[in-house]
């Protein structure tokens, strides 16, 4: 059974910090991985999304890097803002059709 | 502006009455999706729909239905909601399936 786990569940930290955020995933035979981020109250905004044969991408402070031979990836935020404050989910897709959801990692940024 | 509609984004009922969710994208994407969010379990896929009539299960399809008859409305049809069907329900669309999603707001259902 394919499954993601997103480390740590929450974070808290200052403003101007850079942060690693980790998602982890069984079976390395993934198509492509998104980040996604989720607002209180709001639906799922689509950060980055990177092909399987893709290392990393890139999204102004945004980096999302893949391994997929260890079935891992993660987002790197560079100079937190309060405005990053915010769920964080990564979804790999395992074939052609739907996404599998890590759980989360509920940020907060405080100035 | 390009978006994912829902409605309604709240809903309060009881067990057994029949209701529906609408979901319209104004962005002629083919693949569209339900899922719904619940504390500790993260998002889950409940339908899926490649193009039009053509629909498929996701992971938790038991208790509701979808349709597809235009490229840009995917309803999910709950035909006896019951307790268990409390969630907040997202729907999502994009270009193909190897296409970044874009999500609805969200529709918050409570079944008494």
């Amino acid at each position: 059974k394919q499954e993601v786990t997103q480390i740590p569940a929450a974070l808290s930290v200052p403003e101007g910090e850079n942060l690693v955020l980790n998602c982890s995933f069984t079976d390395s035979a993934i198509y492509n991985l998104q980040w996604f981020r989720q607002d209180p109250g709001k639906g799922l905004t689509s950060l980055l999304l990177i092909q399987s044969s893709q290392r990393e991408q890139t999204s102004g402070r945004l980096n999302a890097s893949l391994d997929k031979s260890s079935g891992r990836s993660t987002l790197y935020i560079a100079a937190s803002q309060p405005g990053d404050s915010a769920t964080y989910l990564c979804a790999p897709s395992w074939n052609t059709d739907k996404l599998i959801f890590g759980t989360g990692t509920r940020l907060q940024v405080f100035p | 502006e390009a978006q994912v509609t829902q409605n309604p984004r709240y809903l309060i009922t009881v067990t057994g009455k029949k209701l529906t969710v609408t979901c319209s994208q104004n962005m002629n994407h083919e693949y569209m999706s339900w899922y719904r969010q619940d504390p500790g379990l993260g998002l889950r896929q409940i339908y899926y729909s490649m193009n039009v009539e053509v629909t498929d299960k996701g992971d938790v399809p038991e208790g509701y239905k979808v349709s597809r008859k235009e490229k840009r409305n995917f309803p999910l049809i709950l035909e006896s909601p019951s307790p268990n069907q409390t969630s907040l329900y997202f729907c999502a669309s994009s270009l193909s399936e190897f296409q970044p999603q874009h999500f609805g707001d969200g529709t918050r259902l409570s079944i008494l």
